[in-house]
């Protein structure tokens, strides 16, 4: 089993439609949690650190269930910019250690 | 944007070469690691450094070494290439002055694609 899983996709979306992602860490001890975004032939960016209580950017939405060990990563109203492949991010090991551990990324393409 | 960069950018290089792949960081950040990047695995660590001349393994280090002199600069050499270290390598950063998630939050340079033939 995989430490990080995520839905490969790809999802297509038309403009203006909510699509959400999942993902699932098998270390319960994991601390910290992220989504990153890649665009094609270029570097990670960090969308959004996820709080325990879940926390919002704009049209972003991120949740963390630690009781069955998931992350979600909500989009509304999807403009074509969004189209990347969205990384799922965890600190497997916990405690003061920073190694992040990377899901494989799930690719959105948004259609006009 | 944080100020990382690498180089080369891209390299093309024969089986049994020695390779090195610079980092540079203008962020004064504590943290620096390698990672490669192949189709189907996404990003895996190969290497870290948590301060000058301290490094340790991360979870594919084999047949890589890495060397930090001074906080801004990380190396990764690899000392005899193989066709199977063929991949796009990336180098991140991270605070050290923060506390909680945020200290865990890295930043990435532009990449490096190495093809070996």
């Amino acid at each position: 089993r995989k430490e990080v899983e995520q839905d490969p996709g790809p999802f297509n979306v038309p403009e203006g439609a909510t699509v959400a992602f999942n993902c699932t860490y098998s270390n319960s001890a994991s601390q910290s949690f992220f989504w990153y975004r890649q665009d094609c032939r270029k570097e990670p960016k960090l969308l959004m650190s996820v709080y325990s209580s879940g926390n919002e950017d704009g049209r972003f939405t991120a949740q963390l269930n630690r009781a069955s060990q998931y992350i979600s990563l909500l989009i509304r109203d999807s403009k074509l910019s969004d189209s990347a492949t969205y990384l799922c991010v965890v600190n497997m090991k916990g405690g003061s250690a920073r190694q992040l551990t990377f899901g494989s990324g799930t690719q959105l393409t948004v259609l006009p | 944007d944080a100020g990382i960069t690498q180089s080369p950018r891209h390299k093309v290089t024969e089986t049994g070469t020695p390779v090195t792949l610079r980092c540079h960081q203008t962020e004064n950040h504590r943290y620096m690691y390698w990672y490669r990047q192949d189709p189907g695995h996404g990003l895996r660590l190969i290497h870290y450094s948590y301060g000058v001349k301290d490094t340790d393994k991360g979870e594919v280090s084999d047949g890589y070494s890495v060397s930090r002199s001074k906080t801004e600069d990380f190396l990764l050499t690899l000392e005899s290439a193989t066709s199977s270290q063929t991949s796009v390598y990336f180098c991140a950063i991270s605070e050290s002055g923060t506390s909680g998630i945020r200290s865990y939050e890295q930043y990435f340079g532009p990449g490096t694609r190495l093809t070996v033939t």
